[in-house]
């Protein structure tokens, strides 16, 4: 099946600094990837949706200029959570899929961002 | 607004059947997935139902009633790999609306 990965798997770092995390389909191409965040025992919430070459589209109540996606490529976006703050210690989550139907969205392992 | 509910938790003994529900209010519905992820995992994809009626694939089946907003993933000859978190999504307009996920707990 088609493949997703993400890196780093695990990030650690200090307050007020940046961190930048890669999703890269594999094998195929994506006309869209989605980010998502997951805080312990609760569902995954969609952060931003984005397509190549153009400006991702923001969920309510995620700040833009706080976490910017750049979407490279048809098989690469990237995630940086800029000034990162405890609060933001959480599990990121980027989906690719490869065409319109949700079968064919899939899912990276995800990332594991702690902030001291 | 957009929701989905299904159970915080259910229990289960090894070797037996369990059905978690999901209901959902959408707008733009286009089918039911059902996802699984394991701790510290991401989300697998187990199936997705456009049509109303039952799908099976191997042990695990999953039903939708579009008239009813209701579908269902049953999961059968339960094994102790299967403990894990279950979540239906919603196809709204093809974004997925993820309820809150069901934690499977399965006893020897």
């Amino acid at each position: 099946g088609a493949v997703v990965s993400q890196h780093p798997s695990r990030v650690i770092c200090k307050s007020g600094t940046s961190v930048k995390i890669e999703c890269r389909s594999l094998d195929f191409q994506a006309t869209t990837m989605f980010w998502y965040r997951q805080f312990p025992k609760q569902s995954l919430m969609l952060m931003a949706t984005s397509n190549e070459g153009s400006k991702a589209t923001y969920e309510q109540g995620v700040e833009k200029d706080k976490f910017l996606i750049n979407h490279a490529s048809l098989t690469l976006s990237t995630l940086t959570v800029t000034s990162a703050h405890p609060e933001d210690s959480s599990f990121y989550i980027c989906s690719a899929r490869q065409g319109l139907a949700v079968e064919t969205q899939y899912f990276g392992p995800g990332t594991r961002l702690l902030v001291l | 607004g957009q929701s989905l509910e299904q159970p915080s938790e259910v229990t289960a003994v090894e070797g037996a059947i369990v059905q978690i529900n999901c209901t959902y209010q959408t707008s733009g519905f286009y089918g039911l997935s059902w996802y699984q992820q394991h701790d510290g995992g991401a989300p697998t994809f187990l199936s997705y139902n456009a049509l109303d009626g039952l799908e099976e694939t191997g042990r695990f089946s999953s039903f939708l009633s579009r008239s009813d907003s209701y579908g269902y993933l049953l999961l059968q000859e339960l094994q102790m790999k299967d403990s894990a978190s279950y979540f239906c999504a919603a196809d709204s307009n093809y974004q997925l609306i993820w309820g809150a996920g069901t934690k499977l707990i399965i006893k020897p």
